[in-house]
């Protein structure tokens, strides 16, 4: 059985650092590209970041470019979201989810509340 | 990386059919056959309905349906059924191996 558990969350203040993590398991890991993806409290799906099986491709979008970090451990089976610089618009659950152009498993998410 | 767009709301009754339309350019609808589309229940995590423009995962039942033309793509459900109520993320591929982008989501209320 596939399984997603995403740790790391919390209340953080602006400006803060926080490192999310998500453990893999039931599936062989270093075969799948891996993605962040984000849901603000009351609003719809946004693409975080993402990175390949290798991490040879990595991607992040416009909004926390420069100020996030994706990255995986595969003999670990977990991929990481280093986030810097936090603002109260990061605030969200954060997912991490498997695949390559469509996410067939999704962890329950990390909540991050980003405020003073 | 504009987001998808998507209507933010459509209804029907049960038995009916609805479609609900994400609306795209030539760099990520438009220019690849990697729509999906997910349904996400309050409070849940969401689920792969559509993969690959109209392929439908294991478990998914048949009146959930998949078509794109142009830089539009579309989603049916068919019969619709009080469990359907739910909010619909399309979502595409947007090139250079890893960039994806999401619509902004569809409330489907069942009446």
């Amino acid at each position: 059985e596939v399984q997603l558990v995403e740790s790391g969350g919390g209340l953080v203040q602006p400006g803060r650092s926080l490192r999310l993590s998500c453990a893999a398991s039931g599936f062989t890991f270093d075969d799948y590209a891996m993605h962040w993806v984000r849901q603000a409290p009351g609003k719809g799906l946004e693409w975080v970041s993402g990175i390949s099986w290798n991490s040879g491709s990595i991607g992040y979008a416009d909004s926390v470019k420069g100020r996030f970090t994706i990255s995986r451990d595969n003999a670990k089976n977990s991929l990481y979201l280093q986030m810097n610089s936090l603002r109260a618009e990061d605030t969200a659950l954060y997912y991490c989810a498997k695949g390559e152009d469509y996410f067939d498993y999704w962890g329950q998410g990390t909540l991050v509340t980003v405020s003073s | 990386q504009s987001a998808l767009t998507q209507p933010r709301s459509v209804s029907g009754s049960p038995g009916q059919s609805v479609t609900i339309s994400c609306t795209g350019t030539s760099s990520d609808v438009g220019g690849y056959n990697y729509v999906s589309w997910y349904q996400q229940h309050p409070g849940k995590a969401p689920k792969l309905m559509i993969y690959d423009v109209s392929k439908r995962p294991s478990g998914v039942p048949d009146r959930f349906s998949g078509s794109k033309s142009g830089n539009t793509a579309s989603l049916t459900i068919s019969g619709l059924q009080a469990e359907d109520e739910a909010d619909y993320y399309c979502c595409s591929y947007a090139g250079s191996y890893i960039y994806v982008v999401f619509g902004g989501g569809t409330k489907l209320t069942v009446l």
